[in-house]
């Protein structure tokens, strides 16, 4: 259990409107990612951070922004919605794990959003 | 051009055999890393095996192993003995630049294969 936690788990919102969605770590890791996922897409990129208030784009960050002002705190924000965006939101940490120096992704439970 | 393919949206294997999923990559970086990751119905992202570009062993975890072929730029998992549990989609990642570069690299991920064991 890597500590990741995501709220909320499902949402439902109308187009046009914003969404905030966060990301919360417990173990003080440097770098968090969101990622998307589509049918037929797999993951994609949104946006990574690696440090408080350092964050930078990722593949397909259009129509979302970030911030950290906390390390343990991640959040994304649609600024107004679009049924595009309609996805499943993963939160991910970067963690190495027994020492080992391979740094693997783990993932939160992800966020189901609905743009109506 | 997609950096990570995989070229089966689904297979079914029957429980006790072994089956491969595949995985091609493209990169020109000679620092990578292959990563493995299983996501049941309950979609939760679970890392299951990874392997560098230096290494000389394919990696193994348990049932998991990496058939890692380099020169076809190609990294498959094999499951070994598959069990009902094993249903679910598995995904094929890659992230450019060497263990050096930390943590700071994202993943690219692949479409995913969907696997179903038969019972």
């Amino acid at each position: 259990d890597a500590g990741i936690t995501q709220s909320p788990r499902h949402k439902v919102t109308e187009t046009g409107t914003p969404v905030t969605l966060r990301c919360h770590q417990t173990e003080n890791h440097r770098y968090m990612y969101w990622y998307r996922q589509d049918p037929g897409h797999g993951l994609r990129l949104i946006h990574y951070s690696y440090g408080v208030k350092d964050t930078d784009k990722g593949e397909v960050s259009d129509g979302y922004s970030v911030s950290r002002s906390k390390t343990e705190d991640f959040l994304l924000t649609l600024e107004s919605a679009t049924s595009s965006q309609t996805s499943v939101y993963f939160c991910a940490i970067s963690v190495s794990t027994s020492g080992s120096p391979i740094y693997e992704q783990y993932f939160g439970p992800g966020t189901r959003l609905t743009v109506t | 051009a997609q950096k990570i393919t995989q070229t089966q949206p689904g297979m079914f294997v029957q429980e006790k055999e072994a089956v491969t999923l595949d995985c091609t990559y493209d990169t020109s970086d000679p620092s990578y890393g292959l990563f493995w990751y299983k996501q049941p119905s309950s979609g939760e992202m679970i890392f299951l095996i990874y392997q560098g570009s230096y290494d000389q062993q394919n990696a193994t975890e348990g049932r998991y192993s990496l058939n890692f072929q380099k020169a076809r730029k190609s990294a498959n998992l094999v499951i070994s003995a598959s069990q009902l549990g094993d249903s679910a989609m598995y995904f094929c990642a890659m992230r450019e630049g060497g263990i050096s570069s930390g943590s700071a690299r994202q993943l690219t991920f692949g479409s995913g294969t969907q696997l179903t064991v038969l019972p």
